[in-house]
């Protein structure tokens, strides 16, 4: 299985400031054939299901604000909220579909300092 | 527009059954697969598995498989998982979740566009 693992845990950020969340794959999400890379970002809020933000790694989802990105390729990948907003505290998954089973990230929480 | 909505919470005892429905509109229901996947407290998110909405046809991540049955009625756009031998570690909430791609084959390798609001399942004697 690949593992998926987050860092931080937790992060907390002044408002108008850069987030920044890693996650790292166990094996390569790049799948040859297509030059993409299997990985979604999400975010969940509480009482809520997750809201995806990004797939192939990198690209935004529809409605997305333009403050969410995603980079990395490979097994090491970034989610960065450019300038956070107080809309944007929320726990955080990554999560790759390269392979079955799908796997998930442990979480990252971010809050405001 | 599209949704996904769940039956609400339950509470069962140990060794009971629970069928947790799945109720999809906003988009022709055999165009999309269903995937199920767990959120037990403190825990990450766990694939469950999925089922093909044209063939009935599942797929189950290995610590899904025996207890855990994934049906449809297509006529109602619905979609159901059913648990068995009910364990206080199913104690979870479940979500239902529409690939955000179109998986017509035996897999489905996708991050998901639509998610149910959950289902609690607390099992408790």
């Amino acid at each position: 299985d690949i593992v998926m693992t987050q860092s931080p845990d937790s992060l907390a950020v002044s408002l108008g400031e850069r987030a920044t969340i890693n996650c790292k794959s166990t094996q390569s999400l790049l799948y040859s054939y297509d030059n993409k890379n299997y990985l979604g970002w999400y975010q969940q809020k509480p009482g809520q299901p997750p809201k995806l933000l990004m797939y192939w790694a990198s690209t935004r989802e529809s409605g997305v604000p333009d403050r969410f990105s995603g980079s990395g390729s490979g097994t090491d990948f970034t989610l960065t909220i450019s300038s956070l907003q107080a809309e944007d505290v929320a726990l955080y998954y990554c999560q790759q579909y390269y392979s079955t089973p799908l796997t998930f990230g442990g979480g990252t929480k971010v809050e405001i300092k | 527009q599209v949704q996904l909505v769940q039956s609400g919470s339950e509470l069962k005892k140990p060794g009971a059954s629970v069928k947790v429905s799945c109720r999809s509109s906003g988009y022709t229901f055999t165009d999309y697969a269903v995937t199920w996947v767990r959120q037990a407290p403190g825990q990450a998110f766990e694939w469950m598995g999925w089922i093909n909405t044209n063939t009935g046809k599942s797929a189950y991540a290995q610590a899904f498989t025996g207890r855990f049955v994934f049906s449809l009625d297509t006529s109602v756009s619905t979609a159901y998982l059913q648990i068995s031998s009910l364990k206080p570690e199913d104690t979870a909430v479940y979500y239902c979740t529409r690939p955000r791609r179109s998986c017509p084959g035996d897999t489905c390798y996708s991050d998901f566009d639509y998610w149910g609001q959950g289902t609690l399942l607390t099992v408790s004697s």
